[in-house]
């Protein structure tokens, strides 16, 4: 059975750093490009960025380009979404998601979803 | 790049009923590179039909997925009561329709 398995919610000051993981089970890891999604409160999905990891080939949405470092462990099936300084717009539910064929193909299966809140 | 409108905003419909969404594209989307998805409250996406006519799998025949170029269209022949969730639409590896909630009359 094809998993995506994402890591718990995180509550985070403005200005600190975080990296949140996605790992994959049940299918072979490094045969799908990863892409992440955000949902703002109450807001639809917004497409940020998708990562091969047997190579780390990487794409960004220009909206998520130089906010947000999309990175990949293939010896450990994790791929991961990261901040260097938070902000308060940040806080969003973070959604992976394995890509169907390329690096532009339909999102088959997701991950549970990774609530993250940035608040002083 | 392509922005993705979907209409209308909420649909109030009853079980049995028919659903018709749209999805309007800007710009003509490349060989049906259109995938639409459903989410339910508190759950993430799920993926209902790729190639803009094609079903996932596991999806029900009472999801069917049409269009071409720039104008595509999500119908849900007769609604279920598990059918009551917002759909978004998706090009492929890019943006995502604003969503269109579907609701109980």
């Amino acid at each position: 059975e094809v998993q995506l398995v994402q890591s718990g919610a995180e509550v985070k000051k403005p200005g600190e750093s975080l990296k949140i993981s996605c790992r994959g089970s049940g299918y072979s890891f490094t045969s799908f490009w990863i892409g992440w999604v955000r949902q703002m409160p109450g807001k639809g999905l917004e497409w940020m960025g998708i990562i091969h990891p047997s190579d780390s080939d990487t794409r960004y949405s220009p909206s998520f380009q130089g906010q947000v470092t999309i990175s990949a462990d293939k010896s450990i099936s994790t791929a991961y979404l990261q901040w260097n300084s938070l902000q308060a717009s940040d806080s969003a539910m973070y959604y992976c998601a394995r890509s169907l064929g390329t690096s532009s193909s339909a999102l088959d299966y997701w991950g549970q979803g990774t609530l993250v809140t940035v608040s002083s | 790049e392509i922005v993705l409108t979907q209409s209308p905003g909420t649909l109030s419909l009853s079980p049995g009923e028919r659903a018709t969404l749209s999805c309007r594209a800007s710009q003509s989307v490349n060989s049906g590179y259109l995938a639409w998805y459903q989410q339910k409250p508190g759950q993430a996406p799920r993926l209902l039909m790729y190639g803009a006519s094609s079903r996932a799998t596991g999806i029900p025949d009472r999801f069917s997925g049409s269009g071409s170029g720039t104008d595509f269209t999500l119908t849900i022949s007769r609604l279920e009561p598990e059918d009551f969730a917002v759909y978004y639409c998706q090009q492929y590896g890019t943006s995502f329709g604003g969503g269109t909630k579907v609701e109980i009359k």
